[in-house]
């Protein structure tokens, strides 16, 4: 059974660095074609897509945060992480991370979710 | 980037009723079109892939078609379980990814 789980804080402070952590079970992002991507969700708000790591440890960002963001990824912990620096209220959000394969019959789709983490921005 | 626009923004229909959603590319994207459905509170769940494939285990009246950049996105007998908000989601430029701005579905 695939399943991912995302941790991290609930509040941060406004210029703060915020990092999210994303445990997952059921596949290998070692794998060919695997990969963990990102997605937040502001409150009464559409998703949006933030970053995604490859098997090959190539890494993708949202043209409009990619000076904020940075993931990496931990493969014997089963592990991804996301850093986004200097925090402003605007990015309270739900944070997803999701899996994705770039390759096979779902390629491109976010096949698999976490349940979410909130995280509010706020002094 | 390539820009996701999806209508309406919001929806209300009866139970029974044929249900058509739009999403449009702002540039042609083939077939590299995913559809998911959101519950309030809940994560994501994919339902279409590739315009037109039905992922496994969704119920056979939810159904899309489309290439290019006109796609459509059909549940042809909303039950009461369907109230959701649903996106569209373009993978054309992998692994930049975009999704639409969403519709909300409720019953009428």
């Amino acid at each position: 059974q695939v399943t991912l789980r995302e941790s991290g804080p609930a509040l941060v402070k406004p210029t703060q660095t915020l990092t999210l952590t994303c445990t997952f079970s059921g596949f290998s992002l070692s794998t060919s074609g695997m990969c963990v991507s990102w997605i937040r969700q502001p409150p009464g708000k559409a998703l949006e897509w933030l970053a995604l790591i490859d098997w090959d440890d190539d890494k993708y960002y949202s043209t409009s945060l990619k000076t904020r963001l940075t993931i990496s990824k931990d493969t014997s912990k089963n592990q991804v992480v996301l850093t986004m620096t200097n925090m402003d209220p605007v990015d309270t959000a739900t944070y997803y991370c999701a899996r994705i394969r770039l390759v096979g019959a779902t390629r491109g789709a976010f096949d698999i979710w976490g349940q979410g983490t909130m995280v509010t921005v706020s002094s | 980037d390539i820009q996701m626009t999806q209508s309406p923004s919001s929806l209300s229909a009866s139970v029974g009723d044929r249900v058509t959603i739009t999403c449009q590319a702002s540039q042609d994207i083939s077939n590299y079109l995913n559809w998911y459905q959101q519950k309030p509170g809940k994560a994501p769940k994919l339902l279409i892939y590739d315009a037109s494939n039905l992922e496994t285990g969704v119920p056979s009246r939810f159904s899309g078609s489309g290439s290019g950049t006109d796609f459509t996105f059909t549940i042809s007998s909303l039950q009461p379980e369907d109230i959701a908000t649903y996106y569209c989601q373009q993978y054309d430029n992998l692994p930049t990814i975009t999704f639409g701005q969403g519709t909300r579905l409720e019953i009428k």
